[in-house]
């Protein structure tokens, strides 16, 4: 059965702290792997991964995909408290999520 | 401006009075899907649709219909809605390929 995990499922740092967030995946026809947002309302869109080992960036935010792994890492540098909310990542073909992971940053 | 269209936004009903949730898209986008979303469990998928008049069963399809007579509308419909379908519901869509998907502003169904 395909499954996508994420880890961990909730994390609380302070303002200024780096984070590193998982996603591993067993997926029988895997093209790409999204990484998406989500605070009180609708996920919004960050990164798509493809190739692995190519790096995407936006601002304090990256991620690279690992295909021999399986598995995706999100990185947010800096944290602001502007950066709390749920992340998820989910798997293409079919847009399974995981179960995302809830991160709270304390000023 | 591009977008997915849910109605409605909130919905409180009582159980067994049948429901339907509308879901529209304005990209001519081939697939569309729902999901609901609860405490812990991310986004479960309830059905998808590849394209006009195919669709299939998601992880979570026990109690829902869908239909997709349109390419731009995909509604989610409980024929007999029960507590445990209680839920925060979303709608999805995207376009052939690998692309990413555009969400509805969701729609909070409580059943009592």
């Amino acid at each position: 059965e395909d499954k996508v995990v994420q880890s961990p499922l909730s994390l609380v740092v302070h303002e200024g702290d780096t984070v590193t967030l998982n996603c591993s995946y067993e997926v029988t026809n895997f093209r790409s792997l999204l990484w998406y947002k989500q605070e009180k309302k609708a996920p919004t869109f960050l990164f798509m991964l493809t190739s692995s080992g190519i790096e995407k960036k936006s601002g304090r935010l990256s991620s690279i995909l690992d295909k021999k792994e399986l598995s995706s890492i999100l990185n947010i540098t800096a944290t602001q408290t502007g950066d709390s909310a749920i992340y998820l990542c989910a798997v293409l073909y079919g847009m399974r999520f995981g179960a995302g992971t809830r991160l709270t940053v304390k000023p | 401006e591009a977008q997915v269209t849910q109605n409605p936004r909130y919905l409180i009903t009582v159980t067994g009075k049948k429901l339907t949730v509308t879901c529209s898209q304005n990209m001519n986008h081939e697939y569309m899907s729902w999901y609901r979303q609860d405490p812990g469990l991310g986004l479960r998928q309830i059905y998808y649709s590849m394209n006009v008049e195919v669709t299939d069963k998601g992880d979570v399809p026990e109690g829902y219909k869908v239909s997709r007579k349109e390419k731009r509308n995909f509604p989610l419909i409980l024929e007999s809605p029960s507590p445990n379908q209680t839920s925060l519901y979303f709608c999805a869509s995207r376009g052939t390929g690998v692309t990413e998907a555009f969400f509805g502003q969701g729609t909070r169904l409580t059943v009592v």
